[in-house]
């Protein structure tokens, strides 16, 4: 089945830094996801990108899908923006495969 | 309009029970997918429904079962616990099957003592 991986596994800021995320593929995808876990547990959607760039205030995302990778960008980061970060793929007829995520912990 | 609504939050079983757990999709969304999180393996796919009828499963023994209603929603049950079992479960409802973006309800903390 298609592997996923995500890079960095941690990754410790102060406040005002900006970080990237990586996300590559082993297949192809017709589904790409990019999710944040909230300290209650629940997965919220940042981006649904099977390809392209798109951007939501400090985040942005680009997935290059010919390359098979994902890159999610945070700007200015904020304490709030501690947790974890899941990219999750699928393929046509397939559930989504979720990577094992980036601990993302931001100190004030 | 309501997200994905999962009941209960949280419970505590004994090895050797069984649990059900349910899941509300988004209005209008008719595919419903179900994920345990552990620390050890993860986000793992569990099971997808659409029209009242499972589409996919993952790898997880026959103690993991579920179902779909009409109205989309969906139940799952784990027979026989065992301490293993002891995880967050995650419904997810889509607009249709295996397209499209998924979104998460809040969860089923599960614990087996």
């Amino acid at each position: 089945g298609i592997q996923v991986e995500q890079s960095p596994p941690d990754l410790i800021l102060q406040e005002g830094a900006n970080s990237t995320l990586r996300c590559n593929f082993s297949d192809s995808v017709n589904n790409l996801q990019w999710f944040h876990q909230n300290p209650w547990g629940q997965l919220i959607n940042l981006f649904y990108i099977p390809s392209g760039t798109k951007q939501n205030g400090r985040l942005s995302a680009t997935t290059v899908a010919t390359e098979r990778y994902s890159l999610l960008y945070i700007s200015s980061s904020q304490t709030t923006d501690s947790g974890v970060y899941f990219c999750a793929v699928g393929q046509a007829g397939t559930a989504l495969i979720f990577g094992k995520g980036t601990t993302l912990s931001v100190s004030s | 309009k309501a997200g994905v609504t999962q009941t209960p939050r949280y419970l505590i079983k004994t090895r050797g029970q069984q649990v059900t757990l349910s899941c509300s999709p988004i209005s209008g969304h008719r595919s419903v997918s179900w994920y345990q999180q552990t620390p050890g393996q993860g986000l793992q796919f569990l099971f997808e429904y659409f029209s009242e009828t499972q589409r996919n499963k993952g790898n997880f023994p026959g103690r993991f079962s579920g179902r779909q209603f009409s109205n989309s929603r969906s139940e799952m049950n784990v027979s026989t616990l065992e301490l293993g079992d002891s995880a967050l479960y995650l419904c997810a409802s889509s607009l249709a099957l295996n397209s499209g973006e998924l979104f998460f309800g809040e969860g089923s903390r599960l614990t087996v003592l």
